[in-house]
């Protein structure tokens, strides 16, 4: 079975641009978190789609967003991005909630400019 | 609200000694615990999870965790250090039981294994 994939791998932007992340999970899973890994505030949780819906949303500004799809594709979005949006993007899947384990992908590394 | 500690962001060891990588969490109800690790231009795999039940959890590549109610900690061991080991640590902790809240994660710093011949 696939891991979770995500696209691009490496993105460089520059600032005031805005970004679209994408991941694709693991099929069957219906539940994508995303999370934001920087080194100096560690891995932070961004928000959680299940089966289309946000479910959960970690303490960024609106200029974070994010939807989910029908086949359970999700896309994260930063508009107006600032040099401190510069980070490894982590995309995790799982069946659904709680006790399911969460498989992470390999990150998209953004670098802004 | 919930925070995870962990003590030291750099753990050297010999190959063939014991891994110690220690984790405090706070949580207002139940947690769930994780260990996690993640390899250089890799995402995070998970070792072991507490979710209920047998405080002493055991996880892939020889890994075990105790939960520690009293001492509010979830320390991962083990018992003999290999070379492979060498990768970057993260403790996390979410709301358990009916405060359950989906799988929103909130991690430690991270402890960076290095594994010395």
């Amino acid at each position: 079975k696939a891991g979770v994939t995500q696209t691009p791998r490496y993105l460089i932007k520059t600032r005031g641009q805005q970004v679209t992340l994408s991941c694709s999970p693991i099929s069957g899973h219906r539940s994508v978190s995303w999370y934001q890994q920087t080194p100096g505030q560690g891995l932070q949780f961004l928000f959680e789609y299940f089966s289309e819906t946000q479910r959960n949303k970690g303490n960024f500004p609106g200029r974070f967003s994010g939807r989910q799809f029908s086949n359970s594709r999700s896309e994260m979005n930063v508009s107006t991005l600032e040099l401190g949006d510069s980070a490894l993007y982590l995309c995790a899947s799982s069946l659904g909630r709680d006790l399911y384990e969460q498989y992470f992908g390999p990150g998209t590394r953004l670098t802004v400019t | 609200a919930q925070s995870v500690t962990q003590l030291g962001s750099h753990v050297s060891v010999s190959e063939g000694a014991l891994v110690l990588l220690r984790c405090n969490y706070s949580s207002s109800v139940p947690p769930y615990l994780f260990w996690y690790v993640q390899y250089p231009n890799q995402g995070l795999q998970l070792l072991l999870k507490y979710t209920t039940g047998a405080t002493l959890v055991k996880g892939i590549n020889g890994f075990e965790a105790e939960f520690k109610k009293s001492e509010t900690s979830f320390h991962l061991t083990k018992p003999s250090a290999h070379m492979s080991d060498a990768a970057e640590y993260f403790c996390a902790v979410t709301p358990g039981g009916i405060k359950a809240a989906g799988n929103k994660l909130t991690f430690g710093g991270g402890t960076r294994v290095l594994v010395k011949p």
